[in-house]
């Protein structure tokens, strides 16, 4: 069935970086973009930015612009969100999803990564 | 601040329906289609409607969702304890070119 994989849980000092796995099964790596969206203890969901792993094309959410980058490694099917010059507000749970295409459903998601930045 | 509006919580009792609105504007809801997803907590969010009033398999047809104008709903009929959960809508925005999530609504099963 289709599978979205993340990496564990990770704490990280203000300032770090951190970096994100995320290894689909179940279909066609390329044939799908992957996005990420995080969410803090009680608060909603907020979206990232989307990847297609087929052109490596890539889009931000403003706010995170110039701190984000999202890759791939298509010889793993696998999907990387790298986020910089962490703070204390980033602390939250990330997570990835498979969209067929812009503005279509993410689905499914993968389990969620918790990171926590604190010094 | 989300840019697409729900109400904070819902409630209702079982068998009762609940409705759960979102509303947003000409460059999302009505230019775009609305998703819903259901997050039980400690969990991933679940895709339970997409293309406004499309279920995918596997999701029991006592959820149901519509637009209108500027306006996405969800609606929940014959409720049950298990609907508990955090329910949020999300439509990508032509302006922002990125999606927008609703901030949000909590059921409450009394």
């Amino acid at each position: 069935q289709v599978q979205l994989v993340q990496s564990g849980a990770e704490v990280k000092k203000p300032g770090a970086s951190v970096k994100v796995s995320c290894k689909a099964s179940g279909y066609t790596f390329t044939s799908y973009d992957i996005n990420w969206a995080r969410q803090a203890t009680g608060r909603g969901l907020e979206w990232m930015g989307w990847m297609n792993p087929n052109s490596g094309d890539t889009g931000y959410a403003q706010k995170f612009q110039g701190r984000v980058t999202m890759t791939r490694d298509t010889s793993i099917s696998t999907a990387y969100m790298e986020l910089s010059s962490l703070r204390s507000e980033d602390t939250a749970v990330y997570y990835c999803a498979r969209v067929p295409a812009k503005g279509d459903r993410f689905d499914p998601w993968g389990q969620g990564t918790l990171v926590t930045v604190s010094s | 601040q989300s840019v697409l509006t729900q109400p904070p919580s819902a409630s209702g009792t079982p068998g009762q329906k609940v409705t759960i609105s979102c509303s947003g504007s000409r460059s999302n809801i009505v230019r775009q289609t609305a998703n819903w997803y259901q997050q039980v907590p400690g969990a991933a969010p679940k895709l339970l409607i997409y293309s406004n009033n499309q279920r995918p398999s596997g999701v029991p047809d006592r959820f149901s969702g519509s637009k209108s104008g500027t306006s996405a709903s969800l609606a929940i009929t014959g409720l049950q304890s298990e609907d508990e959960a955090d329910y949020y809508c999300a439509v990508w925005d032509d302006s922002l070119r990125g999606w927008l999530f609703g901030g949000g609504t909590k059921l409450t099963v009394l």
